[in-house]
């Protein structure tokens, strides 16, 4: 089993729905989790981080947490075509302090007009 | 532009050649950490550096590749007689204590 899972997609969605990312973790004792989103061939672009089990706001997006199934996910409302662009899950693993990141595979999101 | 700085952004090396990748981290952070993404494939870590001390390198892989953060200049990935399974895109990242990642904008590795 990977660390860290996502469904790789592609996922397409409407100008205006809601887009929803799913991503799964191995290791129980995992606390800290990262949405990135990457254009293609740009660098990594920190959306969210979220420690808590619950949801947490920021704008358009909402990431959600639940320890207890080993899922996060993402949902992006009124989704845009500017939001085109790989989503990539990331937990730090292991315990360790500081950003030893373990990414998902990524998943491709193409919001069409 | 305060961002992680990357160069070079692109790099064509013949198998056997070296090379060397460099990046300067934000204003104030001090921890450096390097990513390779391979084509079709996620980002997987490599090495995390403070100043002058190599504090995990478990991505590395155990022959060619070496990495530094010197006290003074930037921190530097250097991959000795590359094959082509080297190439990949190489992210460096910064953060300023253990807070979020920063991300460069990539250096792009070609072995021919």
């Amino acid at each position: 089993q990977k660390e860290v899972e996502q469904n790789s997609g592609p996922l397409s969605v409407p100008e205006g729905a809601i887009a929803s990312l799913n991503c799964t973790y191995s290791d129980r004792g995992s606390q800290s989790f990262f949405w990135y989103r990457q254009y293609s061939g740009k660098s990594p672009e920190l959306i969210m981080f979220i420690y808590s089990n619950g949801d947490k706001e920021d704008g358009r997006f909402t990431a959600q947490l639940n320890k207890a199934s080993q899922y996060v996910s993402l949902l992006i409302r009124d989704s845009q075509p500017s939001d085109s662009a790989t989503y990539l899950c990331a937990a730090i693993i292991g315990g360790t302090s500081y950003g030893k990141l373990t990414f998902g595979q990524g998943t491709i999101l193409t919001v069409h007009p | 532009n305060a961002g992680v700085m990357q160069n070079p952004r692109h790099l064509v090396r013949r198998r056997g050649q070296e090379a060397r990748l460099r990046c300067s981290p934000m204003k104030g952070h001090s921890h450096v950490y390097w990513y390779r993404q391979l084509p079709e494939e996620g980002l997987k870590f490599m090495v995390y550096l403070q100043k002058e001390n190599i504090i995990d390198e478990s991505g590395m892989p155990k022959e060619r590749f070496s990495a530094e953060f010197p006290k003074e200049g930037p921190s530097i990935l250097r991959i000795q007689q590359v094959v082509r399974g080297d190439s990949a895109a190489y992210f460096c990242a910064s953060s300023p204590m253990t807070g979020e990642l920063f991300f460069g904008e990539g250096s792009r590795l070609t072995v021919l």
